[in-house]
């Protein structure tokens, strides 16, 4: 059985642009989430997406956005990227809410 | 919201020592409390977990202690190898009503296991 599965591994982006990180949870989970990994620091909760609705949301500005898919994939969407964006975005998945949740590798982003 | 607060922030053990890492949490609904073991450069990985109905859970040399009287709850490592060494994350999971739970991770401890 297959992961979670993240894309794309690495990004490098420059200020200002726009990036889309995408998520495959494990197969038969519904509920996906999002968080921000900043290099050394702890894991901070970015979003939560179940049965296709957002769920719930961490203390991050609305220009982190995401959706969550009819298959249950989901992308997470960052505007004008700042330089205290770069960080590893992880996503997790669980069979249902508040169950056990498994990570993906992550995608790492740079922005200069 | 939840607060989880993890310490140490750093921990040294000797290879065949024990290690302990103790986390506390505010909100007294949280009902689940996960550990996870994250290695560098890889993601994060669950490794032991107990729910509130529960006081301790063994899995091999991981054991994790649940006080839910004083909303605290630990993580102990016995007889630590090298491969121990990995960055620990608790976290507490709530349910926050609306069919909204709020999951909240502890700060991590660098646990560094000396051969």
């Amino acid at each position: 059985e297959a992961g979670v599965t993240q894309s794309p591994t690495h990004l490098i982006k420059t200020r200002g642009q726009q990036v889309t990180l995408r998520c495959s949870p494990i197969s038969g989970h519904t509920s996906v989430y999002w968080y921000q990994q900043a290099l050394g620091l702890g894991l901070q909760f970015l979003l939560w997406y179940d049965e296709g609705e957002e769920r719930n949301r961490g203390n991050f500005p609305p220009r982190f956005s995401g959706r969550q898919f009819p298959n249950y994939s989901s992308e997470l969407n960052v505007n004008a990227l700042e330089l205290e964006d770069s960080a590893l975005y992880l996503c997790a998945s669980s069979l249902v809410a508040g169950n056990i949740q498994y990570f993906g590798a992550g995608t790492r982003l740079s922005v200069l | 919201g939840e607060n989880v607060e993890q310490h140490p922030s750093t921990l040294s053990v000797q290879e065949g020592d024990s290690a302990v890492i103790k986390c506390t949490y505010s909100d007294s609904a949280s009902n689940y409390f996960p550990w996870y073991k994250q290695e560098l450069g890889k993601r994060p990985q669950l490794i032991i977990d107990i729910r509130s109905n529960v006081g301790e859970k063994k899995d091999q040399r991981i054991a994790v202690t649940l006080n839910k009287t004083a909303k605290h709850f630990s993580l102990h490592i016995t007889e630590t190898q090298p491969e121990d060494s990995a960055v620990y994350f608790c976290a507490a999971i709530g349910y926050s009503g609306a069919g909204s739970y709020q999951l909240t991770f502890g700060k991590g401890t660098k646990l560094s296991v000396i051969p």
